[in-house]
């Protein structure tokens, strides 16, 4: 158990919908990114956020947002789903001090667009 | 750019065997090397990391790596696989610049034979 968590572990959705995706990371850990994983794709890097503050944007699509609350829970938004938004979603949070730069993934979301 | 690059899709080993599963990189600066298991619907689990220091670090599991610069390689190793290390390994490289993103591999899958 690598201390991040993910809810719901899986959703299915039809195309146009909007759902929203949620993430507790470590505690302590002040770093939360998201990640895609698809067949064709592999793992994408897709936004991170530091202690409440967007730091860094990936080949996130203008339908996909997310946030991170003052507690550093992190959202992931993403909306008008179409079938080629299905994959597995990933959060992940790193304690982001010297010599420790590794990341902690959650169980992820499994996400079907139908 | 970052990168890094599996070049095998599948590696084969029988049960009690050393394993070796390929990773080679491409950074410009120093190389902040990760590798990663993933579990069949289980998120990645954190093996291995190189920053600094010794060429072959261990891990988690009874795997290390070696860390080659000369060959830009970061190999991942164990002496005697188990079957229940059959999984898809990730090898990854962390990203300089305005992100601290994972630059991930293809995979590799490997599969221990009893």
């Amino acid at each position: 158990d690598s201390g991040v968590t993910q809810t719901p572990k899986h959703l299915i959705t039809a195309t146009g919908q909007r759902v929203t995706l949620r993430c507790s990371p470590r505690s302590g850990d002040l770093s939360v990114y998201w990640y895609q994983q698809s067949l064709d794709q592999g793992l994408q890097f897709l936004i991170q956020y530091y202690n409440g503050e967007e730091r860094a944007k990936g080949n996130i699509l203008e339908r996909f947002s997310a946030q991170q609350f003052p507690d550093l829970h992190s959202e992931l938004n993403l909306s008008s789903l179409e079938l080629g938004d299905s994959a597995l979603y990933f959060c992940a949070s790193s304690p982001e001090v010297a010599g420790s730069y590794e990341q902690y993934f959650g169980p992820g979301t499994r996400l079907t667009v139908t | 750019a970052q990168s890094v690059a599996q070049p095998e899709d599948q590696v084969n080993v029988a049960e009690g065997n050393p394993l070796t599963v390929k990773c080679t990189y491409s950074v410009s600066g120093n190389p902040y090397l990760f590798w990663y298991v993933q579990y069949p619907n289980r998120g990645l689990q954190f093996l291995l990391k190189y920053i600094t220091g010794d060429n072959l670090v261990k891990g988690s599991y009874g795997f290390e790596a070696e860390f080659n610069k000369s060959q830009t390689s970061f190999h991942l190793k164990k002496p005697s696989a188990l079957v229940s290390d059959s999984a898809l390994y990730f090898c990854a490289v962390r990203d300089w610049g305005n992100t601290d993103k994972l630059i991930f591999g293809t995979g590799t899958r490997l599969q221990v034979f009893p």
